[in-house]
């Protein structure tokens, strides 16, 4: 089955830009979503088909992929980006979603 | 605007049964299918499977092919969750969420149901 690869924890300090990789193979062909999940929370969408931004989600949150990665990128990161990131694909070959197995970002 | 409302958490013993709840509102019902996904504690998020409001038509990984039924209730904008021979590592918090056809992503998601199997 079609597995989503995500480093289990990233950190950074305040004010600095945090990166998180997602990897697949042929990444290149599906679209790429991302959701960040807060302590006790549901996940929410930040980014979704790669690039694009859900309304309200701050412009410090973008997305771009190349190749078989895609990365969420998080600039001016502060306390309230300490959460759970997940990537998610559509598998069509077996008509379901696959989600990566997330990365926590800590905020030094 | 669109929510998705849960029931309450549930506490229950290994062997027993789970009917898990998820109420839309804001949008049309038949519209849109309703995943079922959850997340063991500390652990990342398991796909349940999906239900076609409009035609009650479902889908499920093979995990749990003969554990878990999936049903909607037109005139109460609800969707039902089933999972029989509960065990232990079925605690989790279970989530629905709103599947865009179009864009295959999750845009609206429940608050989530605590599901505690002990004995």
């Amino acid at each position: 089955s079609y597995v989503l690869t995500q480093p289990p924890s990233v950190s950074v300090a305040p004010g600095q830009t945090a990166s998180i990789p997602c990897g697949g193979s042929n990444l290149e062909t599906k679209s790429v979503h991302w959701y960040q999940q807060r302590p006790g929370q549901a996940p929410m969408m930040v980014v979704s088909r790669d690039t694009d931004r859900p309304s309200g989600i701050p412009d410090r949150f973008s997305g771009s992929k190349s190749g078989s990665t895609a990365t969420l990128t998080i600039s001016g990161v502060d306390a309230g980006d300490d959460a759970v990131y997940f990537c998610q694909v559509w598998d069509g070959t077996i008509d379901h979603p696959v989600f990566g197995g997330g990365t926590m970002l800590t905020v030094l | 605007q669109v929510q998705l409302v849960q029931s309450g958490a549930e506490v229950k013993n290994p062997g027993a049964s789970l009917k898990v709840s998820c109420k839309a509102t804001g949008y049309t019902f038949t519209a849109y299918y309703i995943h079922w996904v959850r997340q063991a504690p500390g652990r990342g998020l398991e796909w349940l499977g999906w239900i076609n409001p409009n035609r009650g038509d479902t889908k499920f990984p093979q995990t749990f092919q003969g554990r878990i039924t999936m049903t909607r209730d037109k005139s109460t904008l609800t969707t039902h969750l089933d999972l029989s021979g509960l065990r232990p590592d079925d605690t989790a918090v279970y989530f629905c969420a709103r599947f865009s056809s179009n864009y295959y992503y999750f845009d609206n998601w429940g608050q989530g149901t605590l599901v505690s199997v002990s004995s």
